[in-house]
């Protein structure tokens, strides 16, 4: 199993501004993935974060908006930009290895005003 | 496409009775079919996994999950339930191809009464 530090936890932001959400794991892994929970619905594929390639985006969701990072096979960051109330949401990070389960951050809470 | 459903919102069982968890797939080749579990404000938890071999799957906190290609079903069972069992409960399968990418179902909650 792997162990993913995922920070912040929770955080209210001002709708226009950008938060960035950090996960760290702890061993090297191939895949990394982002999540969103909306309040009371399942979870959503955002984004694959490629490792020193840009990341593989699911429809509905575009760069510009959800910019990902992933200098080194365990670390990753997703950037939440020009946030408004419908950014509240639940992200989480995932990690796996080809063709075992996956794992998940605790989600980072984010309540924009 | 892959997909899983989750047809109940919502089930309600008695501490001590046997609870059981439906999801239903509709895939493409093999199915690679998961379960996890969401506590309140807390990231999800791997349960169980179906990959190949023996259709009953045991997992995690006593939990167990029957895989049936027949009825294209993978549901989730516990034979006595615990008050500490209630939480969401989410079916989920991989993505087509060579990749690990998840498609959950809506996520059932589940509620055990004392």
């Amino acid at each position: 199993s792997a162990v993913i530090s995922q920070k912040p936890s929770r955080d209210i932001c001002q709708r226009g501004t950008s938060l960035t959400i950090q996960c760290q794991v702890d061993s090297q892994v191939t895949m990394m993935f982002w999540y969103r929970q909306q309040p009371g619905q399942s979870l959503t594929l955002i984004a694959t974060a490629n490792q020193g390639s840009e990341a593989t985006y699911e429809s509905g969701f575009v760069i510009d908006k959800f910019p990902i990072s992933r200098p080194n096979l365990t670390f990753s960051t997703l950037t939440v930009s020009n946030m408004s109330p419908e950014d509240s949401s639940i992200y989480l990070c995932s990690v796996s290895q080809l063709n075992t389960e996956a794992f998940f951050g605790q989600g980072t809470r984010l309540t924009v005003v | 496409a892959q997909s899983v459903a989750q047809p109940e919102d919502q089930v309600n069982v008695a501490e001590g009775n046997p609870l059981t968890v439906k999801c239903t797939y509709s895939v493409s080749g093999n199915p690679y079919l998961f379960w996890y579990v969401q506590y309140p404000n807390r990231g999800l938890q791997f349960l169980l996994k179906y990959i190949t071999g023996d259709n009953l799957v045991k997992g995690s906190y006593g939990f167990e999950a029957e895989f049936n290609k027949s009825q294209t079903s993978f549901h989730l069972k516990k034979p006595s339930a615990l008050v500490s069992d209630s939480a969401l409960y989410f079916c989920a399968v991989r993505d087509c191809g060579n990749t690990d990418k998840l498609i959950f179902g809506t996520g059932t909650r589940l509620q055990v009464f004392p």
